[in-house]
């Protein structure tokens, strides 16, 4: 059973960047079937997607967050990334990492992590 | 971008109640819909994908069908487990987008 863990600072001051590392275990992140996604939302409110990657390191973007995101993936470490820069309090949020497939449904869930934005 | 808009926002029932949750898209997305359900202060667990078909392990009380631009999630007999809060996604062209969300109360 593929399970996703969500790791990165929980405080972030404004205007910096935020990175945040999602580890895959339980199956392969090489997998051609299967796409890496970033999901976010904020308290009390519905879910936002952030953007995908798929294992030949194409990419596709929220437009609303297009100029300030970058998703990398690192097959070796078994990981995918997320870098936010130039963050606002708009940007705190819980955020998800997911495996898509089928698609981009997401049967799979990281627990979330928490970024808060403030200084 | 295609916009999702869920109705109600909340809903009050009890359980045995049968409900029903409609999810309208602002453009045609043929079947590509799926249904998730969110437990406070948990990740999303996936329901229903492609419109109508239920995920392994989901309770038989869970429905969902529709096409196009008008969807519906139909619970037939609401568990004390269900008043939690529901959201539609779809993933017929980039970028993916949700509902806003239906949260379902205990009357």
């Amino acid at each position: 059973q593929v399970q996703l863990q969500e790791s990165g600072p929980g405080l972030v001051q404004p205007s910096q960047t935020v990175s945040l590392t999602c580890s895959v275990s339980g199956d392969s992140i090489s997998s051609d079937n299967y796409y890496w996604s970033w999901i976010r939302q904020p308290a009390g409110k519905a879910l936002e997607w952030i953007g995908r990657i798929d294992t030949s390191g194409s990419t596709n973007y929220n437009p609303s967050l297009n100029s300030r995101l970058t998703i990398s993936l690192d097959t070796s470490k078994r990981q995918f990334s997320l870098k936010l820069s130039s963050v606002t309090a708009a940007d705190t949020a819980v955020y998800y990492c997911a495996r898509g497939s089928g698609g981009s449904y997401f049967f799979h869930w990281g627990q979330g992590t928490l970024v808060t934005v403030s200084s | 971008d295609i916009q999702l808009t869920q109705s109600p926002s909340f809903l009050s029932a009890s359980v045995g109640d049968r409900v029903t949750v409609t999810c309208r898209a602002s453009q045609g997305i043929s079947r590509y819909l799926a249904w998730y359900r969110q437990k406070p202060g948990k990740a999303p667990e996936l329901l229903i994908s492609a419109a109508s078909t239920l995920q392994s392990g989901v309770p038989s009380r869970f429905s969902g069908s529709g096409s196009g631009t008008e969807f519906t999630l139909t619970i037939s007999s609401l568990q004390p487990e269900d008043f939690v809060t529901y959201y539609c996604q779809q993933l017929n062209s980039y970028p993916i987008t949700f509902g806003q969300g239906t949260r379902l109360e205990i009357k």
